[in-house]
């Protein structure tokens, strides 16, 4: 599995912006692309997912943006909420209708704080 | 709701040890997978399971194996810990196309 590349590593946003996470791959053969939201002493929980047939999804104030050419995917956190702090880990896998039944390649996470 | 359990919290264990992590879930999926995160790492695969007594590499396999008997549980194993073992580890069953449940995690030490 190739690497999948996330930045920035720390993000501090203030309450109501907009909180901006990139990912970029290089296997052109992934074909599903999920965001895992990960709180301190629990589990990482999928927040939204997309394929590469469409260039954005939104769920809420949960934004994926996709650019297959680019190779790049981003998590867009509108009104962003102190609620939302959190890790952020975006991924990657091949095998869409399996939806990462050979395991998914995670970038390295983002550590959000949103400020009162 | 799917629910993932893995059997500890919190381990501690001895250089050289035999070490059984244990994960179970409840909804008889046949994807199970077994993850490591560290910190300014990610979380990186290291066997997964598709079925019964069926398993795979999965990234970083190296001083791990794995067992799955029954459907529902899937332990990885520690066959000689070694401090470079330390770390966070995960377990999770596929939902089917709608992504991962994942369990509270085992943080193990290894002394």
């Amino acid at each position: 599995q190739q690497q999948v590349k996330q930045s920035p590593q720390s993000l501090i946003v203030q309450k109501g912006g907009i909180s901006i996470i990139n990912c970029a791959y290089e296997n052109t053969a992934f074909d599903y692309f999920p965001w895992y939201q990960q709180f301190p002493g629990k589990g990482p929980a999928l927040l939204i997912a997309i394929r590469p047939d469409v260039s954005e999804k939104k769920e809420g104030r949960f934004t994926i943006s996709f650019n297959k050419s680019a190779k790049q995917f981003s998590l867009h956190i509108m009104d962003s909420q102190p609620g939302d702090s959190a890790t952020y880990f975006c991924a990657a896998s091949t095998g869409y209708s399996g939806g990462g039944a050979d395991g998914l390649t995670f970038g390295k996470g983002t550590h959000l704080i949103i400020q009162p | 709701d799917v629910k993932v359990t893995q059997s500890s919290r919190y381990l501690v264990k001895r250089t050289g040890e035999k070490v059984f992590l244990e994960c179970v879930q409840d909804m008889d999926h046949e994807n199970m997978f077994w993850y490591r995160q560290d910190p300014g790492l990610g979380l990186r695969l290291i066997y997964f399971s598709y079925d019964v007594k069926m398993k795979e590499k999965g990234d970083i396999p190296e001083g791990y194996s794995v067992s799955r008997e029954k459907k529902e549980r899937f332990s990885l194993i520690l066959e000689s810990a070694s401090t470079n073992q330390t770390s966070m580890y995960l377990c999770a069953s596929l939902t089917g196309t709608y992504g991962y449940t994942f369990g509270s995690g085992t943080r193990l030490t290894v002394v």
